[in-house]
């Protein structure tokens, strides 16, 4: 059974700083890796997929890495700001199917 | 603009009372699910479909009902809403044929008292 796990669960730091959102799971036979936000009482925004045969994505200040073998991924956020305040969720899908397993999540507080 | 939209986004009920939650998406996406969240639970998927006609479980189905008669709609059933479904519920879609983004709608919140 794939579980997914998102260490620290919360994290808070200094505007400008840059910063490394860690995911996990037991699974590696994963389809793909799709990184979310979050914001409060709204829905989630998905910021970057990861398919299986990539090691990496990268969308403006956002980039993400896949390593398999190891069952890891990671969120690098760079120069961050205060907008980027939010809850980001890694979810690995398993399969062609439609499933995300969800970790609970990292709460990110960027102070101005 | 390509979204997934759901309605109601607040709703509280009582137990016992029948209520459907609808979701649209208009990007003629293939798959659809339904997901709750929960505190220290996370996102769990409820239903989910890969075309129309085509609906299977997903973690935890129980209690819950879902149609797929057009591509664009997935509406989530509650025959019987008990406390135990107060939660906070986001429809999903992505296409078919290969990796691809999942997108979500804005959730509904769903107290049943």
């Amino acid at each position: 059974k794939q579980e997914v796990t998102q260490i620290p669960a919360a994290l808070s730091v200094p505007e400008g700083e840059n910063l490394v959102l860690n995911c996990s799971f037991t699974d590696s036979a994963i389809y793909n890796l799709q990184w979310f936000r979050q914001d409060p009482g709204k829905g989630l925004t998905s910021l970057l997929l990861i398919q299986s045969s990539q090691r990496e994505q990268t969308s403006g200040r956002l980039n993400a890495s896949l390593d398999k073998s190891s069952g890891r991924s990671t969120l690098y956020i760079a120069a961050s700001q205060p907008g980027d305040s939010a809850t980001y969720l890694c979810a690995a899908v398993r399969g062609a199917t439609n499933k995300l397993i969800f970790g609970t999540g990292t709460l990110l507080a960027v102070q101005p | 603009e390509a979204q997934v939209t759901q309605n109601p986004r607040y709703l509280i009920t009582v137990t016992g009372k029948k209520l459907t939650v609808t979701c649209s998406q208009n990007m003629n996406h293939e798959y659809m699910s339904w997901y709750r969240q929960d505190p220290g639970l996370g996102l769990r998927q409820i239903y989910y479909s890969m075309n129309v006609e085509v609906t299977d479980k997903g973690d935890v189905p129980e209690g819950y009902k879902v149609s797929r008669k057009e591509k664009r709609n997935f509406p989530l059933i509650l025959e019987s809403p008990s406390p135990n479904q107060t939660s906070l519920y986001f429809c999903a879609s992505r296409r078919a044929g290969g990796p691809s983004e999942q997108y979500f709608g804005p959730g509904t919140r769903l107290t049943v008292t």
